[in-house]
Parts: structure tokens; C-alpha cells; sequence
């Protein structure tokens, strides 16, 4: 079990550009989350994944962002024509369904928009 | 929907000393509850989780917390802080969802003195 891994950690791109991150969830979980954090908050819910079944997506989730879990393991969170309010940690985290909620942490990618 | 409340933003105390983090929750039936902490550039970790059964949880790190229904709160103690526990401390509400949703409160930073 080597943890929830997340790629980049850290992404500077210019507003506009699109930018796409990566999630590698434990091996067994079935469970996916994406959150989203900015400074002085706790992580706000974005979207969640069973398998490879997109399950439910957060108003915060506008149409400029797309999630995919294709084969039901490793996720991608795309953000297209960044805007400076997209600033923010993406966090990463899943969980095995019939665990109660308790989900595992990712250590996150920070995106900074330009 | 549920909700959470940490009153507190910000906590200084004295290494030695003990410590306690507020937490309110709203959430019609039994909830889930969770403490979560951050240290800077880490990912969330899991200390403690309430499901069900005895209202005082041990968690790791010699945390422990208490549930009390009558007044929704679930307060994080330790009884000796050390300079390691200054971190960024979030409380989280889950529902028996479909998915195990959790929804996380603003955080509690804790800062140390030597």
C-alpha cells in the first residue's frame, strides 16, 4: 500500500491555459474523490467516482473543469482557460465503499494561475 | 445537508499544555464524524473517527474525542501538546450516503510554544 499519489504537486500555468492533474488512489479502493482547498478552508467537495462511474459533481464544478476515472483506477482533473479564481490545492482522496466515509489523503497539487 | 462549525481559527498554546478543538455539526440523523490533520505541504491524515458505539474515540497521536449528541459537537482533546502538533486541525461530518459524502469545517490552526 503505497498511499494516494497525486502528479504534478505543483503547476504555475498563465490564465487561459489548460492544465490536468493526476490522481493514483489506493490500489483496492473503488472509491475516488476530488476536493478542492484554498487558503484558510477546508477542502470543498468536487466530484466523486465509483469505479469508473462519475457519481456526483459539486455546482462548484463548472463547465470548464472534466473528470475522468476511465478504467477505474487513476483519475484526471482537467481545468480548461484557467482563470486566477481556479488558484486553489486539488485534493486527491478515495476509500473502499462499506468503509464508512473514512477516506485517504492524497498530499495534493497546488495550482497557481498567473 | 450536513454541516461544520470549528468556532475556533486559530489556537496558541504552551508545549506541556492541554489542548481542545471545538467542533458543531449539523446533520438530521447519526453522523459519521472525523478529525483530520495538515501539517504544511502534507496531505490530510485521519487521527480519530466516530461511528457508532462508545462516544469517546481514541485516535492516534494520543488524541481523543467525544461525541455528545445532546449537543452536536464532537471536541478534540490532548492532554500534553507537543511543538510537533502544530498543524492545521479539520473536522468532518460524513452521511450514510451513497457515497459516504463528507463535508469538512473551516479548520482550527494550532500553533505551539515552546
Amino acid at each position: 500500500d503505497t498511499g494516494v499519489s497525486q502528479d504534478p504537486r505543483h503547476k504555475i500555468t498563465k490564465r487561459g491555459q489548460n492544465v490536468t492533474f493526476r490522481c493514483d488512489p489506493i490500489s483496492e479502493h473503488n472509491r475516488l474523490y476530488w476536493y478542492r482547498q484554498t487558503l484558510g478552508q477546508g477542502p470543498e467537495f468536487l466530484t466523486y467516482f465509483q469505479n469508473e462511474a462519475q457519481l456526483e459533481k459539486s455546482r462548484l464544478l463548472s463547465d470548464r473543469f472534466s473528470a475522468e476515472r476511465p478504467k477505474g483506477s487513476f483519475s484526471t482533473l482537467e481545468i480548461q482557460r484557467t482563470e486566477q479564481g481556479d488558484s486553489a490545492m486539488y485534493l486527491c482522496a478515495s476509500s473502499l465503499a462499506g468503509n464508512s466515509g473514512e477516506q485517504y489523503f492524497g498530499p495534493g497539487t497546488r495550482l497557481t494561475v498567473t | 445537508a450536513q454541516s461544520v462549525t470549528q468556532p475556533d481559527i486559530h489556537i496558541t498554546v504552551s508545549e506541556g499544555a492541554s489542548l481542545e478543538l471545538r467542533c458543531n455539526y449539523s446533520y438530521g440523523a447519526t453522523p459519521y464524524l472525523f478529525w483530520y490533520v495538515q501539517s504544511p505541504g502534507q496531505g490530510l491524515q485521519l487521527l480519530l473517527k466516530y461511528f457508532s458505539g462508545d462516544t469517546l474515540v481514541q485516535g492516534i497521536k494520543g488524541f481523543e474525542a467525544e461525541f455528545k449528541r445532546s449537543q452536536s459537537s464532537f471536541n478534540l482533546r490532548k492532554p500534553s501538546v507537543h511543538w510537533s502538533d502544530a498543524a492545521e486541525y479539520f473536522c468532518a461530518v460524513g452521511a450514510s450516503t451513497s457515497y459516504d459524502k463528507v463535508i469538512f469545517g473551516p479548520g482550527t490552526s494550532l500553533s505551539v510554544i515552546p
